[in-house]
């Protein structure tokens, strides 16, 4: 069974610093769709990476595929206050035609 | 132009009582899901249906009833509810292209069981 884990749970860091989310799945797969979710609001699509090395970057996030490894890592660069989110990871369960996502990162960015 | 729309945004009832979601998209997808998301925001999916056919049913509670009338709808029936099944439902779309393509959430109903 295909089991999606992210670390670190929380995360608060300052403005114009820089870090990095992991997701770590536990079956092969070669899809992974990262999403932001804001409090008390739906998840939004933010990446998804289709094979391996896949990078996208969308101005201070980048993430990125190693399908070898089964890890995907979210880089938040210069961080800033609008990037306070909770971000999950999931996974496309091949064959069960389902995502599994991860617990989710809550990330707050403090001025 | 709302893509993924449900309906009620909150849902405040007694336990025992019977309750519906309703969900709607018009982004012409196929495949349409049911996630339950709890108070440590844990999420997870629990059904699927691709052209009103249910495709996903994970170890759910057989008080909660899906029914789909058409590919652009997905609505969730409860019945006799209980205090654990407060938490947020999401419902999401999206097209049917060899594998799963990404998922469109609608806002979510946070239903609450006194």
């Amino acid at each position: 069974e295909l089991k999606v884990e992210q670390n670190p749970l929380f995360l608060s860091m300052q403005e114009g610093k820089n870090y990095t989310i992991y997701c770590n799945y536990s079956t092969t797969s070669d899809r992974l769709y990262w999403y932001r979710q804001d409090p008390g609001k739906s998840l939004e699509s933010l990446f998804v990476l289709l094979s391996n090395g896949a990078v996208k970057q969308e101005g201070r996030l980048m993430a990125s595929l190693d399908t070898k490894a089964r890890l995907s890592t979210l880089h938040i660069t210069a961080a800033v206050h609008d990037l306070s989110a909770t971000y999950f990871c999931a996974v496309d369960s091949q064959g069960a035609q389902k995502l599994v996502f991860g617990q989710g990162t809550r990330l707050t960015i403090n001025p | 132009d709302t893509a993924v729309s449900q309906t009620p945004k909150y849902l405040v009832t007694q336990m025992g009582n019977d309750k519906s979601i309703k969900c709607e998209q018009n982004l012409g997808h196929d495949t349409m899901y049911w996630y339950k998301q709890d108070s440590k925001k844990f999420l997870k999916i629990m059904f699927s249906y691709n052209n009103k056919e249910l495709i996903i049913n994970e170890t759910v509670p057989n008080r909660f009833s899906p029914k789909s009338p058409d590919k652009a709808h997905l609505n969730l029936h409860i019945n006799s509810l209980e205090l654990g099944d407060s938490a947020v439902y999401f419902c999401a779309s999206s097209r049917t292209s060899g594998g799963i393509d990404t998922q469109y959430f609608g806002p979510g109903t946070r239903l609450t069981v006194l």
